[in-house]
């Protein structure tokens, strides 16, 4: 059973730091890309940021470039968000998510219970 | 970069048919996925690839494209189809997969 499993989430200040960490168990997961989505309160879904299998490429939504790094650790099935000068925007539910390629699209298979970042002072 | 357009909210009554549109110009270059989002809850997809379906969602779940607009259509709505639903593909426009996500519809079962 593919599990994905977030943790590191909590309050911080505008302007700190935070570092998510995603678990990822029953499957391969060396083999696949792998994205964070956020959610802010009450809104719809973001797409964060991806990773590809091998680390090799590495993409980022314009609300986080340059403030968000994304990493993994294919030796303990880890994936990583590291989340720099954090601002109010950013608090929301972010989820670890596994990428699908349909050969044209991209998509996602399957969802962590996600991890809640607040920023407030 | 695309946008993906849903209505935002969409009543109907225990065993009638609900169907959630979703338009954007993404499509028919692009596949469609749709997701539920229950409240509290991670979002579970339920179609891919425009109209397939994953090993353990019911069969009263199917997915339609149509020109720009894709439709994810719930037959035989059940209580438990109460949810939040999102339509995704992605714009690979920039050079890389951006993943797009729908407005989301909240479906609401009379």
């Amino acid at each position: 059973e593919v599990q994905l499993v977030e943790s590191g989430g909590g309050l911080v200040k505008p302007g700190g730091s935070l570092r998510l960490s995603c678990a990822a168990s029953g499957f391969t997961f060396s083999s696949y890309s792998m994205n964070w989505v956020r959610q802010a309160p009450g809104r719809g879904l973001e797409w964060v940021s991806s990773m590809s299998s091998t680390g090799s490429h590495i993409y980022y939504a314009d609300s986080v470039k340059g403030r968000f790094t994304i990493s993994r650790d294919n030796a303990k099935s880890s994936l990583y968000l590291q989340m720099n000068s954090l601002r109010a925007e950013d608090t929301a539910v972010y989820y670890c998510a596994r990428a699908y390629y349909d050969g044209d699209t991209y998509g996602v298979d399957y969802w962590g219970q996600g991890t809640l970042v607040t920023v407030s002072s | 970069s695309y946008e993906l357009t849903q209505r935002p909210s969409v009543s109907v009554s225990p065993g009638q048919t609900a169907r959630i549109t979703c338009t954007g110009d993404a499509f028919p270059k692009q596949h469609a996925y749709w997701y539920q989002q229950k409240p509290g809850q991670a979002p579970v997809l339920v179609i891919y690839k425009d109209s397939e379906r994953p090993s353990g969602i019911p069969e009263r779940f199917s997915g339609s494209s149509s020109g720009t607009t894709v439709t994810l259509t719930i037959s035989g709505v059940q209580a438990e189809d109460e949810a939040d639903y999102y339509c995704q593909s992605t714009d690979s426009s920039g050079g890389y997969p951006n993943y797009v996500f729908g407005t989301g519809t909240k479906v609401t079962v009379l």
